[in-house]
């Protein structure tokens, strides 16, 4: 079954203790990214991967970091966690073919809060 | 920088139709796309249009794109309680990896 995973699906933390969510998709997508979602605001991206070691900044980057060693996970760390940062996350993998056409499979998203 | 615009809520009858609206300011948005987000999920990608497309079907989702107005729409046929969720409508150039979303549309449906 083709999906996106999401570890952990939800976390409390406190001001600057660093952490790591993870995201894993099993179709061999090259591209995957990273979206918040906040009340009353649509997604957001944070940050995106082409593909293996090529990542670039979305529209809020800040306080944000990323790796793609496998092209499997594609992680999302936050250093140093501010309480800006309590938000629901979602990982997204996609795949597009010759022709313009596009599959995109979203992970079920990870809630944080940091107090 | 690019908008994205949506109403908030919609509400209609089991069995008519819905249409979902949103306007777009950036003429350069190649790809516009339509999700869906139920209850303490994801976003699942319903479908999307080329901007060198006027309208697209499959099965009850019809999407219909006016360039000029800068307009897209979704329209649910037969509308099922299934159907209840928030729809999202989100914009891309061609050459840009990032999307901009709308802030989404609560539909309910009642009996």
């Amino acid at each position: 079954e083709a999906q996106v995973t999401q570890n952990p699906r939800y976390l409390i933390t406190v001001t600057g203790k660093k952490l790591t969510v993870t995201c894993s998709q099993n179709m061999n997508h090259e591209y995957m990214s990273w979206y918040r979602q906040d009340p009353g605001l649509g997604l957001r991206q944070i940050y995106y991967s082409m593909n293996v070691e090529v990542t670039d900044k979305g529209d809020v980057p800040e306080g944000y970091k990323v790796s793609r060693k496998e092209k499997r996970n594609f992680p999302l760390i936050l250093e140093s966690p501010s309480p800006n940062q309590t938000s629901l996350y979602f990982c997204a993998s996609s795949l597009r073919g010759t022709g313009g056409q596009e599959t995109q499979y979203f992970g079920p998203g990870t809630r944080l809060l940091v107090l | 920088g690019e908008d994205v615009e949506q109403s908030l809520f919609l509400s209609v009858r089991e069995g008519d139709s819905s249409v979902i609206n949103c306007t777009y300011t950036d003429s350069s948005s190649t790809y516009l796309y339509w999700y869906k987000q139920e209850p303490g999920a994801g976003l699942q990608l319903l479908t999307y249009i080329f901007s060198n497309m006027d309208m697209k079907q499959d099965q009850r989702l019809t999407v219909l794109l006016n360039k000029k107005d800068k307009h897209l729409s979704l329209r649910i046929a037969d509308t099922q309680t299934g159907d209840s969720a928030i729809y999202f409508c989100a914009e891309r150039e061609g050459g840009s990896y990032i999307p901009t979303f709308g802030r989404g549309t609560s539909l309910i449906v009642h009996p």
